[in-house]
């Protein structure tokens, strides 16, 4: 089956570095996406790993391995506002389908 | 950027009654849109694929029967929980593939349905 494995939470204070890592155990995903959803919200859309390596978006960071099946996302100077649930995703290969792990959720701390 | 919008956000409703769910892609057409329900701190499940024009694609688990799914328009896809329970209340989201090529899906505000 598909699976994506997440931390259930992290805690860290602001200003701090934070990273989430997701292990998938499936090889049908084509890449790795990164939502991020406050209580009650919508996902918004953070990052796109399309190939090995990492992105950077600003604070935000992501990375993936195929090879190791694992894929992080790195949040920088932490905000109070970044508390949040954090998803990653990979989209399914030939389809449009996206399948989201397990998610963790972000409390940053004053 | 693509925006989707999802009607209504909150319904509450009896148990035996259907509640019908509104997904529109205002700004772009979506010939694909995927419904996802999502419980308290719980991630997002794939429910189903909406293709316009067609048949809904169905995840494992989920009864076609229970969760119609209708993609009459290149922007409007409708979920109708039909006999619902309380056991289907849920927050259930859409969401639609834009035009970005970065495989970013857009997602509708969400609706939470509450079944008495």
């Amino acid at each position: 089956g598909q699976s994506l494995e997440q931390p259930s939470e992290v805690t860290a204070v602001e200003g701090a570095i934070v990273q989430i890592n997701c292990t998938y155990q499936t090889s049908g995903f084509y890449g790795l996406s990164w939502y991020q959803q406050h209580d009650g919200g919508a996902p918004t859309f953070l990052s796109y790993n399309a190939l090995d390596g990492l992105e950077e978006t600003g604070r935000f960071s992501s990375f993936l391995s195929r090879s190791d099946s694992y894929g992080y996302l790195l949040l920088q100077e932490l905000q109070m506002k970044d508390s949040a649930s954090y998803f990653c995703a990979g989209d399914v290969y030939n389809t449009d389908k996206l399948i989201f792990g397990t998610g963790t959720r972000l409390q940053v701390f004053p | 950027g693509a925006v989707v919008s999802q009607h209504p956000s909150r319904v509450i409703c009896k148990s035996g009654t259907s509640v019908k769910i509104e997904c529109r892609s205002l700004d772009f057409q979506a010939t694909t849109m995927f419904w996802y329900r999502q419980f308290p701190k719980k991630s997002l499940m794939l429910m189903a694929t909406s293709n316009e024009g067609s048949k809904a694609t169905y995840e494992q688990g989920v009864e076609k029967d229970k969760f119609l799914i209708n993609h009459a328009s290149l922007t409007l896809s409708t979920l109708t929980v039909t006999s619902a329970h309380p056991e289907d209340s849920s927050f259930y989201i859409c969401s639609a593939t834009g035009t970005s090529g970065t495989g970013e899906l857009f997602f509708g505000e969400g609706s939470r349905l509450t079944v008495l």
